[in-house]
C-alpha cells in the first residue's frame, strides 16, 4: 500500500505486480515532463519524458500518463521486479531552457 | 560519451572552510544547472550557467554561494565559509535542447 511517511511517501508492492507512481504538479504552462529513478547515493537517471500535446507515452515497462485538466501525472511500471526499488521523481519544465521543477518523490521498495 | 561528470564524488570540509565543486557538462552541452538535495527531499534549484554567463541564480543564497562555467573548463559551484546547514548532495545536469543528464552528484558533508 502506500503511506506517507515523516520525509518521502512510500509505496510498497510485491514483485511481478505493477506499480502506480502519482504526482501533482504546479505549473499549467509547463510543457514536458520527466520522470527520473534515483537509486541510493546516485544521481536522477531519466526514465521516461512526455509532453503536453500528449496524454500517454509507453516505454519498456513503464507508461507515463499526463492529465492536463487536474495538473496530474503518473508512471506506471508492470511487472516490478527489486531493481526498481529507488526513489521517483516526477519533474516539469515550464518553458524552453527554464530550470527543472522537482517534485517531492516517492520511494519504491518492492518486495521480493 | 563520458556523460556529466562531477568531482569530487564526497567532500567533507570543516565549518568556515571553502567547498569546491567541479561539474564538467556532456560534450557539445552549454548549458549546466545546479540542484541541491536535502537527504529524503527533493531536488532544488539553485543556478543556471551557460559558458560565460549566469542566466538564472535565484535559487541560489545570496551570500556565500557562487558558480562560474568559463570558456574552458568545468563549471564549478563554490561555497565559502561552509555551515553544517551546507552539507547535502549537489548535482549538475547538463541540457542540450531536447534532454536533460545528471552527474552522479557531490555529497558535501560539514563537520
Amino acid at each position: 500500500g502506500e503511506s506517507v511517511g515523516l520525509h518521502l511517501p512510500t509505496l510498497s508492492v510485491q514483485e511481478g505486480d505493477n506499480s502506480i507512481i502519482n504526482c501533482a504538479y504546479s505549473n499549467s504552462a509547463s510543457d514536458y515532463f520527466i520522470w527520473y529513478k534515483q537509486e541510493s547515493g546516485k544521481g536522477p537517471q531519466f526514465i521516461i519524458d512526455i509532453r503536453s500535446n500528449m496524454d500517454k507515452r509507453q516505454g519498456q515497462r513503464v507508461t507515463v500518463l499526463l492529465n492536463k485538466t487536474v495538473k496530474h501525472l503518473s508512471l506506471q511500471i508492470a511487472a516490478t521486479q527489486p531493481g526498481d526499488s529507488a526513489v521517483y521523481f516526477c519533474a516539469e519544465n515550464p518553458a524552453g531552457n527554464t530550470p527543472l521543477v522537482f517534485g517531492k518523490g516517492t520511494r519504491l521498495s518492492v518486495i521480493a | 560519451n563520458a556523460g556529466v561528470m562531477q568531482n569530487p564524488r564526497h567532500l567533507v570540509r570543516r565549518r568556515g572552510q571553502e567547498a569546491r565543486l567541479r561539474c564538467s557538462p556532456m560534450k557539445g552541452h552549454s548549458h549546466v544547472y545546479w540542484y541541491r538535495q536535502l537527504p529524503e527531499e527533493g531536488l532544488k534549484f539553485m543556478v543556471y550557467l551557460q559558458k560565460e554567463n549566469i542566466i538564472d541564480e535565484s535559487g541560489m543564497p545570496k551570500e556565500r554561494f557562487s558558480a562560474e562555467f568559463p570558456k574552458e573548463g568545468p563549471s564549478i559551484l563554490r561555497i565559502q565559509q561552509v555551515v553544517r546547514g551546507d552539507s547535502a548532495a549537489y548535482f549538475c545536469a547538463s541540457f542540450d535542447r531536447t534532454s536533460y543528464t545528471f552527474g552522479s552528484g557531490t555529497r558535501l558533508t560539514v563537520v
